[in-house]
């Protein structure tokens, strides 16, 4: 298994400013994800942070707006640009090893409230 | 293309009878199917994996999963419920056949446990 912490857990920050949260995994892993969990609602992808080069984004995010860094293979950050009270989610960070098959491992997510 | 459906949003049962929770899933190629469980205020929990093996899995805290490919379907069970069963479950597929490793979640079915 992996450990992940991430930080901060919430926030409630200012419409119009920029929040970046912060994923640190106990081991390396292959693969990095950020998602999103809305109120009351299941788990969207965001972007697979790749390491060492551009995220890639999924159909509805850019990187303007969620810039992602994986600088190796054991980080990553999310910056959430110009808040508005729409982006009020919890925010999850996920790794996998990698090989045909591995179950994600999930860190305990940023409650992040925008007022 | 790959997705899962879970067929109810909310199941209540009484302590101490059986729970079942609805998955169907669609894939383009040998699909890798997970059950996570998302207690309030808590991170995201593996209970179960299909990947493969055997078609009948037995994950944590006495729940397993029936993999029926005729049926594409992956439904969740327990013999008996426990109140601290009481929780958000989330169905989810991968394509493990192909070069992309992402999950693709269900919309969750939140099971309540009665006294």
């Amino acid at each position: 298994s992996a450990v992940i912490s991430q930080k901060p857990s919430r926030d409630i920050c200012q419409r119009g400013t920029s929040l970046t949260i912060q994923c640190q995994v106990d081991s390396q892993v292959t693969m990095m994800f950020w998602y999103r969990q809305q109120p009351g609602q299941s788990l969207t992808l965001i972007a697979t942070a790749n390491q060492g080069s551009e995220a890639t984004y999924e159909s509805g995010f850019v990187i303007d707006k969620f810039p992602i860094s994986r600088p190796n293979l054991t980080f990553s950050t999310l910056t959430v640009s110009n808040m508005s009270p729409e982006d009020s989610s919890i925010y999850l960070c996920s790794a996998q090893r990698g090989g045909r098959v591995t179950e994600a491992f999930f860190g305990q997510g940023t409650r992040l409230t925008v007022v | 293309a790959q997705s899962v459906t879970q067929l109810d949003s909310h199941v209540s049962v009484s302590e101490g009878t059986p729970v079942l929770l609805r998955c169907n899933y669609s894939s383009s190629y040998s699909p890798s199917l997970f059950w996570y469980v998302q207690h309030p205020n808590k991170g995201l929990q593996l209970l179960l994996k299909y990947t493969s093996a055997a078609t009948l899995v037995k994950g944590i805290n006495g729940f397993e999963a029936e993999f029926k490919k005729s049926e594409t379907s992956f439904h969740l069970t327990k013999p008996s419920a426990h109140m601290s069963d009481a929780a958000e479950y989330f169905c989810v597929v991968s394509d493990s056949g192909g070069s992309n490793y992402k999950l693709t979640f269900g919309k969750g079915t939140l099971l309540t446990v009665n006294p």
